[in-house]
């Protein structure tokens, strides 16, 4: 089992829609975690990072974490073409030279 | 502000050739420094990192190698590439005691072995 699972889609969605991406994990001890925003052919930009259980929202981005099942979510509401790429969840549980686990990434495609 | 640099932003090389990617940062002093490899649909794998001049760690054992002749300087290389070593490499950075959660990564290099 990997310690970081995350379905590679591709997800498609109009325009509008609520769009809910996963990860779930292994290791209890991952504190902190980050959501990535990758376009084609890019690196990879911070999007939302969350420490420990709980929610955090930022204009159209919700981070959800629930440590109990070992699960975190992004919601992006009213998506738009412009959110068309792939994210990467990633999680760390921090101190030392930090070296953050990331799931394999989900492609999202966001249609007019 | 800072910025990171990688080049070349593509390269095709053939099997055996050898490999020498380059990343520099600018704006900031004595970061922690970060080389990854992303295969289609495989997620990110950390390569190697370093957390000063000279101080390199190995995460996966391969044919690459990794230096850090300068404070803001990353080399990735290879003596003889394989297949297997196409990817798009991408570098990183961030503060050496910054937040758990801040990484910045650079444009990357897509690397197509023949």
């Amino acid at each position: 089992q990997k310690e970081v699972e995350q379905d590679p889609g591709p997800l498609s969605v109009p325009e509008g829609a609520i769009v809910s991406l996963n990860c779930t994990y292994s290791n209890s001890a991952f504190q902190y975690f980050m959501w990535y925003r990758q376009y084609s052919r890019k690196g990879p930009e911070l999007l939302m990072y969350t420490y420990s259980s709980g929610n955090k929202e930022d204009g159209r981005f919700t981070a959800q974490v629930d440590k109990s099942s070992k699960y975190i979510s992004l919601f992006i509401r009213d998506s738009q073409p412009s959110d068309s790429a792939t994210y990467l969840c990633a999680m760390t549980k921090g101190g030392g030279s930090y070296i953050p686990t990331f799931g394999r990434g989900t492609s999202l495609i966001v249609h007019p | 502000s800072q910025t990171i640099h990688q080049w070349p932003a593509t390269l095709v090389q053939p099997v055996g050739s050898p490999l020498s990617l380059e990343c520099t940062v600018e704006g900031t002093s004595n970061p922690n420094l970060y080389w990854y490899r992303q295969a289609a649909g495989r997620g990110l794998q950390l390569l190697f990192y370093s957390v000063g001049i000279g101080q390199i760690s190995s995460e996966v054992p391969q044919n690459l190698s990794a230096s850090r002749p300068q404070d803001r300087q990353f080399i990735l290389s290879s003596k003889k590439l394989l297949l297997s070593d196409s990817g798009f490499y991408l570098c990183a950075w961030r503060y050496p005691s910054g937040s758990p959660y801040e990484q910045y990564f650079g444009p990357g290099t897509r690397l197509t072995v023949t």
